[in-house]
């Protein structure tokens, strides 16, 4: 399966755009990127995802290389109710989601 | 409300005990999901099940058992024979086992001593 490797944990001031780095270096032709948020205690909810081309929604953009090896989830201005672990997923061919350790961000009024 | 319910949101049991999570969606999705979560670590799947009286193992299956005889219904069994019961499980569910998006209920946190 391939992987992701994101940073542990991140911080970011409210009001401030959150870049959140993802690097899959093994990624293949057919592996979608997904972004999924876990609150503290509660089930993870979906953000985002894409497979070549950059991507927008409410929540989020989603930046991808041009090699697909790293991508960078986008918040444009953080919230409190922001904070969250934030997963960098590849679905694989089998329709799998593979979730690592993700990034703990924290926001601080 | 559509949605994912899991029940109970805590669990205390003995070991030696098979104990029985329960997850129901409202949502009419085919595809249901289990995950297993540690502290400080990602979801793990467990079982999952494309369609109704059909699933199939995940990455850690050992241990755990399941049935989908209800479209909206996918209760998990943890077994004696699961060798760290303790954690936080997580039921989900998506309209197409290939739709792009995951439901995920609010999790069951099972305590085993």
């Amino acid at each position: 399966d391939a992987k992701t490797t994101q940073p542990n944990s991140m911080e970011s001031n409210e009001e401030e755009p959150v870049h959140l780095p993802c690097n899959h270096s093994t990624i293949s032709g057919t592996d979608y990127i997904h972004w999924y948020r876990q609150l503290p205690s509660q089930g993870p909810e979906y953000v985002i995802h894409g497979l070549t081309s950059n991507v927008n929604n409410r929540m989020a953009s989603l930046a991808i290389a041009e090699d697909r090896k790293s991508s960078t989830l986008i918040l444009h201005r953080a919230t409190l109710r922001d904070a969250a672990v934030y997963y960098c997923i590849l679905r694989d061919s089998t329709d799998k989601l593979i979730f690592g350790t993700g990034t703990r961000l924290q926001v601080f009024p | 409300d559509g949605g994912i319910t899991q029940s109970p949101k805590y669990l205390f049991r003995k070991e030696g005990q098979n104990v029985t999570l329960s997850c129901e969606q409202n949502l009419n999705h085919d595809a249901m999901y289990w995950y297993r979560q540690d502290p400080g670590q990602g979801l793990r799947l467990i079982y999952y099940s494309q369609i109704v009286n059909d699933f199939q193992k995940g990455d850690i299956a050992e241990g755990y058992s399941v049935s989908r005889e209800k479209k909206e219904s996918f209760p998990l069994t943890v077994t004696s024979a699961q060798k760290n019961p303790t954690a936080f499980y997580l039921c989900a569910s998506s309209i197409t086992a290939s739709s792009y998006e995951q439901y995920f209920g609010p999790g069951t946190r099972l305590t085993v001593t």
